[in-house]
């Protein structure tokens, strides 16, 4: 079945720690994004990318990184300088940038900093 | 700046009713809108989309309205059932339509009750 794999599903961090979180599709999607979800919040654009080897920061990027080697693949570094790390996280994708179709979202991952 | 606005108290209505949520934006119209249902612990799944041009749209129980003039477009559940209880999205795109980022406001949880 085709979708979009996020993992880990849980995740610990002490603090000071980087942490990489997995995001695969094969859907066949162009576009990729991330979203930060905080309780009470509407999800928040961390990165966004349109093609390969190629992204740009959302709203929210700073204390982030990732990188987009194959069209199938986005991970998402949450690095030491993120101040407030925990929080669930989200991947998506779409079809091909420009069209105003849906965004199919992974399961999440949750993150905590202990 | 663009901003979508969702009611966030829990709306809580009784099996079989019509459930009626309301999303606000701000600034120009977008092309379009788009509404997502979210489950707990779990990533958006997407529902409708509604152009601008588009007064309403349905699919199956669900109806999407768009108007322009109150910058607001309504949800309605009708016949609703407690499997519809969930958190229900709504969000426009940020920017220039084409660049597939979406603004999402900060959700409206239904509970049906049986």
């Amino acid at each position: 079945d085709g979708g979009i794999t996020q993992s880990p599903k849980y995740l610990f961090r002490k603090e000071g720690q980087n942490v990489t979180l997995s995001c695969e599709q094969n859907l066949n999607h162009d576009a990729m994004y991330w979203y930060r979800q905080d309780p009470g919040q509407g999800l928040r654009l961390i990165y966004y990318s349109q093609i390969v080897n190629d992204f740009q920061k959302g709203d929210i990027a700073e204390g982030y990184s990732v990188s987009r080697e194959k069209k199938e693949s986005f991970p998402l570094t949450v690095t030491s300088a993120q101040k407030n790390p925990t929080a669930f996280y989200l991947c998506a994708s779409s079809l091909r940038q420009g069209a105003p179709g849906e965004l199919f979202f992974g399961e999440g991952s949750r993150l905590t900093v202990l | 700046s663009q901003k979508i606005e969702q009611n966030s108290e829990a709306l809580n209505i009784q099996e079989g009713k019509t459930a009626t949520l309301t999303c606000n934006y701000t600034n120009y119209s977008p092309a379009y809108l788009q509404w997502y249902r979210q489950d707990p612990g779990r990533g958006p799944v997407f529902l409708l989309l509604i152009r601008e041009n588009e007064k309403e749209k349905r699919k199956e129980r669900l109806k999407v309205t768009f108007d322009t003039t109150l910058k607001q477009s309504l949800f309605h559940i009708t016949a609703s059932q407690p499997a519809d209880s969930a958190t229900y999205l709504c969000a426009r795109p940020s920017g220039s339509s084409n660049t597939g980022k979406l603004i999402f406001g900060q959700g409206t949880t239904l509970q049906v009750k049986p």
